[in-house]
């Protein structure tokens, strides 16, 4: 089964953005879906959108549209998740994670801190 | 958006206890409804995906039905290792949508 790898804790200032990577172990990555979800401190799941490896499609939820970009490297096997104009209710764990009809398997988590 | 209603968010049980968490969508979903633990720290783990399929590696005592709105997860015997919060999650339409958790600790 594929892992996924994410790179490490950010701090940012508001009003930064943030570059979170998610690495797969697998060769096939072009055939997944790689989602992203965010975790706030003591709180719940919260889905940040996808991206169809394979042709590069996105869809992100509206609250989340004009300030994040999903992308993929097929030649690094590598999906990144961009969040521009950080305030500090950003402050959250990202996961990364394929979705095939339910997230399996997840990233570690990244943590991002949005702090001044 | 389809809005997910867990309940309850949280309750308190004894090893060797059944447990049982329902999970309410605000429109019908099929069987599109998935499952997770998630422990202190941790990433989610998927338990159970549509509706009612065990995960591979997942342990028996874990069990999910229902379609349409109403959705249950049951662990028939509680073990030390299952204290956790769990989550129910729609991939019946996007955005995906999960439900505000609930939180299962010792009694």
């Amino acid at each position: 089964q594929v892992q996924l790898v994410q790179s490490g804790a950010e701090v940012k200032k508001p009003g930064a953005s943030v570059k979170v990577s998610c690495k797969a172990s697998d060769y096939t990555f072009t055939s997944y879906t790689i989602a992203w979800v965010r975790q706030a401190p003591g709180q719940g799941l919260e889905w940040m959108g996808w991206i169809n490896a394979h042709n590069g499609n996105t869809d992100y939820p509206q609250k989340f549209q004009g300030r994040v970009t999903m992308t993929t490297d097929t030649s690094t096997t590598t999906a990144h998740m961009e969040l521009r104009s950080l305030r500090s209710d950003d402050t959250a764990i990202y996961y990364c994670a394929t979705d095939g009809g339910w997230f399996d398997p997840w990233g570690q988590g990244t943590l991002v801190t949005v702090s001044s | 958006d389809i809005q997910m209603t867990q309940s309850p968010s949280s309750l308190s049980a004894s090893v060797g206890d059944r447990v049982t968490i329902t999970c309410r969508a605000s429109q019908s979903i099929g069987t599109y409804l998935n499952w997770y633990q998630q422990k202190s720290g941790k990433a989610p783990k998927l338990l159970i995906y549509a509706a009612s399929s065990l995960q591979s590696g997942v342990p028996s005592r874990f069990s999910g039905s229902g379609s349409g709105t109403d959705f249950t997860l049951t662990i028939s015997s509680l073990q030390p290792e299952d204290f956790a919060t769990y989550y129910c999650q729609q991939s019946y339409s996007t955005p995906r949508t999960f439900g505000q958790g609930t939180k299962v600790d010792f009694k």
